[in-house]
């Protein structure tokens, strides 16, 4: 059963960071492209961050380009979203995906993790 | 990356048919045919039911079945069910590994 666990949301001030986490299991990680897509409250789904499967290639929104970082660690299955600069607009659901080949399509979403930034 | 369009609500009797509409252009839905759908229940983490335009995942039912023309996809749910209200969303591959969400749709089923 396919499983992606985020973690390391939480509150943080404007202009601080934050590095959330996604553990996969029940695929063969190293195989698939990764994305991060957030969520704000009450509002739709925007694609912000996509890794290869190496990790050689990456791309970010350009809502978050500067500031987000995604990488990801083969040996440990995870996924990483690095967060500074963090503004009040941030504030949202970040959901861990898994993408199908060639990132055409998400195929399986993590629960998701909050992040809000207030003072 | 601006967001693909999407009605806001849509809405119909249970037995019924309605269609969500995608509208983009031809740098994401018309220039790929790589459209997906998702189904967000509240509080839930989204679902994919359409991958490709038109084709199901396993365990989706061909109740839901998409289709584009142009720049504009569609999801189409036939024999409209209680467990279909939920919030959908279109996506399109829009070149360079990026992905480009419709603003959403909130279906009710009267």
């Amino acid at each position: 059963e396919v499983q992606l666990v985020e973690s390391g949301g939480g509150l943080v001030q404007p202009g601080g960071s934050l590095r959330l986490s996604c553990a996969a299991s029940g695929f063969t990680f190293s195989s698939y492209e990764m994305n991060w897509v957030r969520q704000a409250p009450g509002k739709g789904l925007e694609w912000i961050s996509y890794i290869s499967i190496t990790g050689s290639t990456v791309y970010h929104a350009d809502s978050v380009r500067g500031r987000f970082t995604i990488s990801r660690d083969n040996t440990r299955n995870s996924v990483y979203l690095q967060m500074n600069s963090l503004r009040a607009e941030d504030t949202a659901v970040y959901y861990c995906v898994k993408s199908s080949n060639l990132n055409y399509y998400i195929d399986f979403w993590g629960q998701g993790t909050l992040v809000t930034v207030s003072s | 990356q601006s967001a693909l369009t999407q009605p806001r609500s849509v809405s119909g009797s249970p037995g019924q048919s309605v269609t969500i509409s995608c509208t983009g252009t031809s740098s994401d839905v018309g220039g790929y045919n790589y459209v997906s759908w998702y189904q967000q229940h509240p509080g839930k983490a989204p679902k994919l039911m359409i991958y490709d335009v038109s084709k199901w995942p396993s365990g989706v039912p061909d109740r839901f079945s998409g289709s584009k023309s142009g720049n504009t996809a569609s999801l189409t749910i036939s024999g409209l069910q209680a467990e279909d209200e939920a919030d959908y969303y279109c996506c399109s591959y829009a070149g360079s590994y990026t992905l480009v969400f419709g603003g959403g749709t909130k279906l009710t089923v009267l």
